[in-house]
């Protein structure tokens, strides 16, 4: 079955530090992956994605992630964190085929020291 | 990107009442949508698979005679709880699939409150 870790519930950083949210996926193939951010009371916002190719995805924001197979990871990093970073953010694995659902995890908080 | 809209953003209703979400594709057409529950501060759980013309597929443990859903068009899909009671508060996402890019878009969420 798909699942989705994301280790750390909460990541405090001070601006301009650098940053890095975990994510670690099961699944029987190769998935189609997602990091999401949601302001509070807010919807989802896609960050970047993955399907094929390029294992180093850049995506908007200043984001990118880098899918490693042998690790089953899909880690997000950014180099020099802004204020207005300040989120939840959700990795997703997505099937590839069938019904295309999505399971997510459970989310890191980001919090950033001015 | 596509836009997927929800309507309305916020609801409070009275506890044994029903209250309708609506879930709309503008732009594209979706054969596929999905529901998904968020509690506070928690991830999004989903509840269901919406499919055009056919009966919607729920996760386990989601009650299907509570939570109806209907996708009468492709660009349509809509949320009702029946029967609603306080336990039902939370905030609800649709997204809708789009068979071209493969992708889920997410409309913005339905704070539902019951008292």
């Amino acid at each position: 079955a798909q699942s989705v870790t994301q280790p750390d519930i909460h990541i405090t950083v001070s601006e301009g530090a650098s940053l890095e949210l975990r994510c670690n996926y099961s699944y029987g193939a190769t998935p189609y992956l997602f990091w999401y951010v949601q302001s509070p009371g807010q919807g989802l916002q896609l960050l970047l994605k993955y399907f094929s190719g390029d294992t180093l995805v850049q995506g908007i924001k200043g984001f990118e992630a880098e899918f490693k197979r042998s690790q089953s990871s899909f880690n997000l990093r950014k180099p020099s964190v802004h204020w207005s970073d300040a989120a939840e953010y959700f990795c997703a694995v997505g099937a590839t085929s069938g019904t295309y659902k999505y399971i997510f995890g459970t989310g890191t908080r980001l919090k950033v020291l001015a | 990107g596509a836009v997927v809209s929800q309507h309305p953003s916020r609801v409070i209703c009275k506890s044994g009442t029903s209250v309708k979400i609506e879930c709309r594709s503008l732009d594209f057409q979706a054969t596929t949508m999905f529901w998904y529950r968020q509690f506070p501060k928690q991830s999004l759980m989903l509840m269901a698979t919406s499919n055009e013309g056919s009966k919607a597929t729920y996760e386990q443990g989601v009650e299907k005679d509570k939570f109806l859903i209907n996708h009468a068009s492709l660009t349509l899909s809509t949320l009702t709880v029946t029967s609603a009671h306080p336990e039902d508060s939370s905030f609800y996402i649709c997204s809708a699939h789009d068979r071209d890019t493969y992708e889920q878009y997410f409309g913005p969420g339905t704070r539902l409150t019951v008292t």
